[in-house]
């Protein structure tokens, strides 16, 4: 089975500074591999996807990740973070014609003025 | 009204009573999600239903029991909760048939059990 695991629990960015959240998972073969972005009190939305192709995904409000095989990692990277960016953000796991999503714990970040 | 609504948004509820969450889809999808989101800790899926046709229950306690009337409608009925069921009940859904498919997620009920 697969699974995703994000290394940080929170982190404390300044407002135009660049952002990077870590995600690393565990399945045998390509995985499919997603980035979610959870602001209070609201479900979850979608910020990028990867399936195949071009390693480095671009996404909604700037986001863009890349997949790395041999790191196992899918970070996700934004250059410069808007207060509006503060928020909890999972990265999940799938496989090939499975609907089932593993997820990650999730990242809180917070943005400093 | 687009994508995923859920219903109610908050809800409290005591050990003995029967309540209802509602989850409604817009997106003309096949599958219908119910998550389990605790502070700090990953989402646990619940139920997964296909076509109206139940396909996972992750061991969930009966005292949540899903009901499926169609691809674009899902409830989850509450009975007897315990405390440590408080949480934030997410639903979702996806089209498969097309590989791993993307999930779209409602805005969440907020469960509160005293």
């Amino acid at each position: 089975a697969q699974s995703v695991t994000q290394p940080d629990i929170h982190i404390t960015v300044s407002e135009g500074a660049s952002l990077e959240l870590r995600c690393n998972y565990s399945y045998g073969a390509t995985p499919y591999l997603f980035w979610y972005v959870q602001s209070p009190g609201q479900g979850l939305q979608l910020l990028l996807k990867y399936f195949s192709g071009d390693t480095l995904v671009q996404g909604i409000k700037g986001f863009e990740a890349e997949f790395k095989r041999s790191q196992s990692s899918f970070n996700l990277r934004k250059p410069s973070v808007h207060w509006s960016d503060a928020a909890e953000y999972f990265c999940a796991v799938g496989a090939d014609n499975d609907y089932k999503l593993s997820f990650g714990a999730g990242t809180t970040v917070t943005v400093r003025a | 009204e687009t994508g995923v609504t859920q219903t109610p948004r908050h809800l409290v509820m005591g050990m003995t009573n029967k309540k209802s969450l509602k989850c409604e889809q817009h997106l003309g999808h096949n599958a219908m999600y119910w998550y389990k989101q605790s502070a700090k800790k990953p989402l646990e899926l619940m139920f997964v239903y296909n076509f109206k046709e139940q396909t996972e229950n992750n061991s969930v306690p009966s005292r949540f029991s899903p009901e499926c009337p169609n691809s674009s409608h899902l409830f989850l009925h509450l009975h007897t909760l315990q405390p440590e069921d408080s949480a934030l009940y997410l639903c979702a859904s996806s089209a498969p048939g097309q590989g791993t498919d993307t999930q779209y997620f409602g805005p969440g009920t907020r469960l509160t059990v005293l």
